[in-house]
């Protein structure tokens, strides 16, 4: 069965600092993976998105991800983060199909302090 | 990139009538699109998938007959929600999947809804 996990409800850093956001995935076949940032009423937009060849992968606004296909994680990496970057990001895998849903994880909120 | 537009972003309903959310997609054609609920503080859970010329399937748990669901073109889906109740309150998002590429899930603005 499909599922993604994100540990963390909710991380506080501070303004500057960096940022690691975790995603652990279940998934029957090689998963399409993506990271998702969604701000307070608004929709998702996409981060960045994975399916094969260098596992680290860079997104927009500096964030980055790693996939470990050891671990099934797929976490997500900024190196100094912005206030402007509070918002919920939400991890989802998914088939490569457009007839196919993605399944996301819970979300992680991120508070950013001055 | 792809874009889905939703509508309305906002709408406030007397308890007992009938709201209708469209989404669209802009500039490519969506033989599926997915309808998602949003409650405040969670994740997205999916209430139903939408297919062009078809019926929507609906996920476990979700009435259908109270959310209505139709995908009368390759750019249009829309969800009525029928008969609301202050519980129908929620925010609903949309989105649909490219057909190339990653296949990425590309998202209406949402709509928040209150039922009064």
């Amino acid at each position: 069965a499909q599922s993604v996990t994100q540990p963390d409800i909710h991380i506080t850093v501070s303004e500057g600092a960096s940022l690691e956001l975790r995603c652990n995935y279940s998934y029957g076949a090689t998963p399409y993976l993506f990271w998702y940032v969604q701000s307070p009423g608004q929709g998702l937009q996409l981060l960045l998105k994975y399916f094969s060849g260098d596992t680290l992968v860079q997104g927009i606004k500096g964030f980055e991800a790693e996939f470990k296909r050891s671990q099934s994680s797929f976490n997500l990496r900024k190196p100094s983060v912005h206030w402007s970057d509070a918002a919920e990001y939400f991890c989802a895998v998914g088939p490569p199909s457009a007839a196919n849903n993605l399944f996301f994880g819970t979300g992680t909120r991120l508070t950013v302090i001055p | 990139g792809a874009v889905v537009s939703q509508h309305p972003s906002r709408v406030i309903c007397k308890s007992g009538t009938s709201v209708k959310i469209e989404c669209r997609s802009l500039d490519f054609q969506a033989t599926t699109m997915f309808w998602y609920r949003q409650f405040p503080k969670q994740s997205l859970m999916l209430m139903a998938t939408s297919n062009e010329g078809s019926k929507a399937t609906y996920e476990q748990g979700v009435e259908k007959d109270k959310f209505l669901i139709n995908h009368a073109s390759l750019t249009l889906s829309t969800l009525t929600v029928t008969s609301a109740h202050p519980e129908d309150s929620s925010f609903y998002i949309c989105s649909a999947r490219g057909t190339g590429g990653f296949f990425e899930a590309f998202f209406g603005q949402g709509t928040r809804l209150t039922v009064v």
